[in-house]
């Protein structure tokens, strides 16, 4: 059965510093795999995906991943941290048995002023 | 505002009881997907309707059940209900059916808590 793997339930990091949020999956296929992030109290919000074509894939507020099929990785990153990006970021993977979205358990990221 | 609605926000209520949570998904989006999410559990997918019909069934207790109506909207009924079963209650929409690559876009939650 397909799993996502986020290493880390909690990273802290300085304002400014470089943001890494670690996730694996395990799939003999690639998968689609997706990063949503959750503010305190609200919804999960698409910070990007990745299904086909470039590796390296772009999101909303400057957030990036890149997908490393060696590797079955699809970390998230961000050059310089800021006090907004404090939340809780999981990864996801579709390609469950049932073609449904399957989550990480999670990476509380808190930024340090 | 993430275009999909849950109703009510929160919601307390006594072990034993039964109650229905609400869901409009986005416009134009076929397919409304229910999670549960626990701090011991993470996100667990519940159950999934495409236009109507149930899709997939995930791990969904018997004594919750979950409908989508011919306006797509969908309910998730929750009865005898006992303290483990509080959480957050998660709805979100896609255009598309199961496997889908668009990705889902989430209501905020139905909070639950039952004492």
């Amino acid at each position: 059965a397909q799993s996502v793997t986020q290493l880390g339930s909690h990273v802290s990091v300085s304002e400014g510093a470089l943001v890494l949020l670690r996730c694996n999956y395990s799939s003999s296929v690639p998968p689609y795999l997706f990063w949503y992030v959750q503010y305190p109290n609200q919804g999960l919000q698409l910070l990007l995906k990745y299904t086909t074509g470039a590796t390296l894939v772009k999101g909303i507020n400057g957030f990036e991943a890149e997908f490393k099929k060696s590797e079955t990785s699809f970390h998230l990153t961000k050059p310089s941290a800021h006090m907004s990006d404090a939340a809780e970021y999981f990864c996801a993977a579709l390609g469950g048995s049932q073609g449904n979205l399957i989550f990480g358990k999670g990476t509380k990221l808190s930024v340090k002023p | 505002d993430s275009g999909v609605t849950q109703t009510p926000k929160h919601l307390i209520t006594a072990t034993g009881q039964r109650v229905t949570l609400r869901c409009s998904p986005r416009s134009g989006d076929l397919s409304v997907y229910w999670y549960q999410q626990s701090l011991d559990q993470g996100l667990q997918f519940l159950i999934q309707y495409y236009n109507g019909e149930e899709r997939a069934k995930g791990n969904i207790l018997e004594r919750f059940s979950a409908q989508q109506f011919p306006d797509l909207h969908s309910e998730l009924n929750l009865s005898s209900l006992e303290l483990g079963d509080s959480a957050l209650y998660f709805c979100a929409s896609s255009p598309r059916g199961p496997a889908t690559n668009y990705g889902y876009t989430f209501g905020s939650g139905t909070r639950l808590t039952v004492v």
